[in-house]
């Protein structure tokens, strides 16, 4: 099945300052990436997604950015805010037959510093 | 547009005793519906998901099963809870086609003590 690493697992910024989350997957067949926000006691927000066709997709601040030879995505916030602070996952999914079961990473913590 | 509802929001509920947690999402039909836990780590591990009425998969063998009763409710349960399902529980749905995007309920927070 489908292994997401995600990386790194904490990252404190300064306020202003941009944030950098990466991750890789190992199935091929993944063409599906969404990013996901959780705030402490909630269940996580979609933010952004990337289809396998498109190798960037900006919305604002944050940007996405897939390269399927490699295998890897990452999530680019610029300019950041205290209310950035969350733990984001990353997810990537292998569609088939109308069904879609993401697999997740680990998460990574971001804390930005006023 | 689509909501999801989970409930409750936290429980406490001592080793031994029975589980329900249920969820239901509106404005949707056919939906996949999954069932997460997070623990400690902050990872999200699929548990169960269904593509329709009475069909579950699971993807860990545990002591909790899933149903889906009617077309938008999800339950998940236990009959006799350990401490070691102590945790954070999601439920989530997507579309069952044209979209792969999943969105979330807000969890349930259980603490068995």
């Amino acid at each position: 099945g489908e292994n997401v690493e995600q990386h790194p697992s904490t990252l404190s910024v300064q306020e202003g300052d941009s944030a950098v989350i990466k991750c890789t997957y190992s199935d091929s067949a993944s063409n599906y990436f969404p990013w996901y926000k959780q705030e402490l006691g909630k269940g996580p927000q979609l933010i952004i997604d990337i289809r396998s066709n498109v190798g960037e997709k900006k919305d604002q601040r944050i940007a996405v950015t897939l390269n399927k030879t490699a295998k890897h995505f990452s999530l680019h916030i610029t300019e950041t805010q205290p209310e950035d602070s969350a733990v984001y996952f990353c997810a990537a999914s292998p569609s088939s037959g109308g069904s879609y079961i993401p697999t997740f990473g680990r998460g990574t913590s971001l804390i930005v510093h006023p | 547009s689509q909501t999801i509802h989970q409930w409750p929001a936290t429980l406490v509920q001592p080793v031994g005793s029975p589980l329900s947690l249920e969820c239901t999402v509106e404005g949707t039909s056919n939906p996949n519906l999954y069932w997460y836990r997070q623990a400690a780590g902050r990872g999200l591990q699929l548990l169960f998901y269904s593509v329709g009425i009475g069909q579950i998969s699971s993807e860990v063998p545990q002591n909790l099963s899933a149903s889906r009763p009617q077309d938008r409710q999800f339950i998940l349960s236990s009959k006799k809870l350990l401490l070691s399902d102590s945790g954070f529980y999601l439920c989530a749905w997507s579309a069952l086609l044209g979209t792969e995007k999943a969105f979330f309920g807000q969890g349930t927070r259980l603490t068995v003590v």
